[in-house]
């Protein structure tokens, strides 16, 4: 079966640190893979999303990159976080075109300070 | 108007109650929807698709209105268990765009 698997689960970092964020997909080849943000309160927002090795596309502009060096692997990097980076950061997979739905891993809560 | 919207609630109901949440959509062209289903400080989880002809899960009920642009989700017989926030979801021509809804607390007390 499939799994996803999302690293660390709670990070707290100072304003201009870097950020390097994990997820690897198990048990499934070529997946569409995705980074969501969530602010507290808030709805899901798509940061990035890749059908690809070397394939990324970007939702919203902001000091955020995302890579993807290997099938089953999604990292999102920030060179200099900011405040606003805070949040609930979501890695999902899904199918061809996510008619199956998502399936997300456990989450990283980051807090800027 | 957001493209996805819904009730953000509280819903506070007693156990047993039935609740039925909607959720109004934007574009015409949406292909596939869902809800998800997320615990306070967890991630999401698909909870069931949503087809034209409607479908069921147990004490769950799915519906699509194309022509009105809204799915509904309707819970019965509601356990303590099904305190959670509700998430539409709705995936957009090519699947890449998928919408979420910010979600619809439910509170079901004994």
């Amino acid at each position: 079966s499939q799994t996803i698997h999302q690293w660390p689960a709670t990070l707290v970092q100072p304003v201009g640190s870097p950020l390097s964020l994990e997820c690897t997909v198990e048990g499934t080849s070529n997946p569409n893979l995705y980074w969501y943000r969530q602010a507290a309160g808030r709805g899901l927002q798509l940061l990035f999303y890749s059908v690809g090795i070397g394939q990324i596309s970007s939702e919203v502009p902001q000091n955020l990159s995302a890579s993807r060096p290997q099938d089953r692997q999604f990292i999102l990097s920030s060179k200099k976080l900011l405040l606003s980076d805070s949040g609930f950061y979501l890695c999902a997979w899904s199918g061809n075109v996510g008619e199956f739905g998502y399936t997300f891993g456990s989450g990283t809560r980051l807090t800027v300070v | 108007r957001k493209e996805v919207e819904q009730d953000p609630g509280p819903f506070n109901v007693p156990e047993g109650a039935t609740v039925a949440f909607n959720c109004t959509y934007s574009n015409s062209a949406s292909q596939s929807f869902f809800w998800y289903r997320q615990d306070c400080r967890k991630e999401p989880k698909l909870l069931m698709s949503v087809y034209s002809s409607g479908n069921e899960d147990g004490r769950f009920t799915a519906q699509l209105n194309r022509a009105s642009q809204y799915i509904s989700l309707l819970i019965r017989d509601s356990k303590l268990s099904d305190s959670a926030t509700y998430l539409c979801v709705v995936n957009e021509p090519g699947g890449f765009k998928t919408i979420f809804g910010a979600g619809t607390r439910l509170f079901v007390k004994a």
